[in-house]
């Protein structure tokens, strides 16, 4: 079965670039989406089809995806973008997730 | 404005039985595969379950096949999970999903708000 890497952890400090990866195998050659989910509240769409953004989300989150990896950038990061954060494909018609990554703001 | 709210979670003995209901509203329900995804405490998303637009096709994961189904009343805008068999392991928070499809992988557009499933004796 297909799986998703992510760092299990990745902090940032205040205003700077935060990036998390998504490694997989050519998962380049697939649409992946991003999720943020903050501390007792259900998962929220950030990016999808790799860089694409949802209307509500700011523009510092993007994303890129070539290769092995897909990344998805924070920029300017706040404190309220303290939260957990899941890639996802699509996969022998499977939803595949990665484990998912603790962003840390410091 | 999109809602999905899920109802039926709870405290369940293992080998027991719970049903899950999840309603929306806010969109053309009919229109969109809807999934369910659970959330272990502490741990990760994993998926469980997706259902097509009018019902007739169905996928599970391997973890849950054969003791899970999942369903859809278009009628009444409401996805289900009935989980029988229930173990320790299936302990979690249940989201309903609403899926978009994609040529080369779809996405989850909207969640609910999550209902909890304990199963302990």
């Amino acid at each position: 079965s297909y799986e998703l890497t992510q760092p299990l952890s990745v902090s940032v400090a205040l205003g700077q670039t935060a990036r998390i990866t998504c490694g997989g195998n050519n998962v380049g050659d697939k649409n992946v989406h991003w999720y943020q989910q903050r501390p007792g509240q259900a998962p929220v769409l950030v990016v999808y089809k790799d860089s694409e953004r949802p209307s509500a989300i700011p523009e510092r989150f993007s994303g890129s995806n070539s290769g092995n990896t897909a990344t998805l950038t924070i920029s300017r990061a706040q404190a309220g973008d303290e939260a957990d954060y899941y890639c996802q494909v699509w996969d022998s018609s499977t939803v595949v997730f990665g484990g998912g990554t603790k962003l840390t703001v410091l | 404005e999109v809602q999905l709210v899920e109802s039926g979670g709870g405290l369940v003995q293992p080998g027991g039985s719970l049903r899950l209901s999840c309603a929306a509203s806010g969109f053309t329900f009919s229109s969109n595969w809807m999934h369910w995804v659970r959330q272990a405490p502490g741990k990760g998303l994993v998926w469980v379950s997706r259902i097509d637009r009018d019902g007739s096709t169905t996928n599970y994961a391997d973890s849950v096949k054969g003791r899970f189904t999942i369903s859809r009343d278009n009628a009444k805008n409401t996805l289900y999970l009935q989980m029988n068999s229930l173990r320790v392991e299936d302990t979690a928070v249940y989201y309903c999903a609403s899926w978009i499809a994609e040529p080369g992988g779809g996405y989850f557009d909207f969640w609910g708000q999550g209902t909890l499933v304990t199963v302990s004796s």
